[in-house]
């Protein structure tokens, strides 16, 4: 069974609206991480957001914010006012206990921003 | 800081040769780990190190090998290049865990065709 699911392979936005990006996971671990990564077309990853699994707030970083539903397994990325410099390839990834800080990813949802 | 480097940026090969892609980072960092990304899918981890001398497998080692002589530089080899190790590869790395979220710190990527 996949540990992280993206199932919106594309999304589209309009400029200055918010968006919501999927991702659930699954994990038996009480101890874990999330993780949003942007890969905007030149490639690199780019860290966005965390939220650890014993955080009571939901994360939040400038205009990124994290909806985590812990009950749910769910942990999306809330984008608010979209800029067009957002479209880009956006991970979730999950950080399970365990050595070495591994990271498992989900196929990403690519989101174009629209004027 | 110039971050986690990796070279070559591109490279060609054909079927059965052997190459080594280098990645070193300057920030100190304990864990150092080696991804795949294939065209519209997210990363795999190959081979990740939590330090020098230590070396262990991902998710999809084969076909490749790594070594960590030095804290600073952590290799990837491939000795009979196939065409389906054709991806991007990217190198990362982040100080061991210590409560706090601990992102991966990611390189530009190494774009490897194999024909």
């Amino acid at each position: 069974a996949q540990k992280i699911t993206q199932t919106q392979p594309g999304m589209f936005v309009q400029e200055k609206e918010a968006v919501t990006l999927d991702c659930t996971y699954d994990t038996s671990d009480q101890s874990y991480g999330l993780f949003w990564y942007k890969q905007p077309s030149s490639g690199e990853m780019i860290f966005l957001i965390y939220q650890g699994s014993y955080d009571e707030q939901n994360a939040t970083e400038g205009r990124y914010s994290l909806n985590f539903q812990k009950a749910r397994k769910s942990a999306n990325l809330v984008i608010s006012a979209s800029q067009l410099g957002d479209s880009a390839m956006y991970f979730c990834a999950m950080r399970e206990a365990g050595g070495g800080n591994k990271l498992t990813f989900g196929t990403g949802t690519q989101l174009k921003v629209e004027l | 800081n110039a971050g986690v480097t990796q070279t070559p940026k591109f490279r060609i090969l054909k079927i059965g040769q052997s190459m080594t892609l280098q990645c070193t980072q300057d920030m100190n960092h304990n864990y150092m780990y080696w991804y795949r990304q294939d065209p519209g899918m997210g990363l795999k981890l190959i081979y990740y190190s939590v330090g020098a001398g230590i070396t262990d497998k991902g998710e999809v080692p084969n076909g490749y090998n790594v070594s960590r002589s030095t804290t600073e530089d952590f290799p990837l080899r491939l000795e009979l290049a196939a065409p389906s190790q054709t991806s991007v590869y990217f190198c990362a790395s982040t100080p061991p865990l210590a409560g706090g979220h601990n992102e991966q710190f990611f390189g530009p990527g190494t774009r490897l065709t194999v024909l």
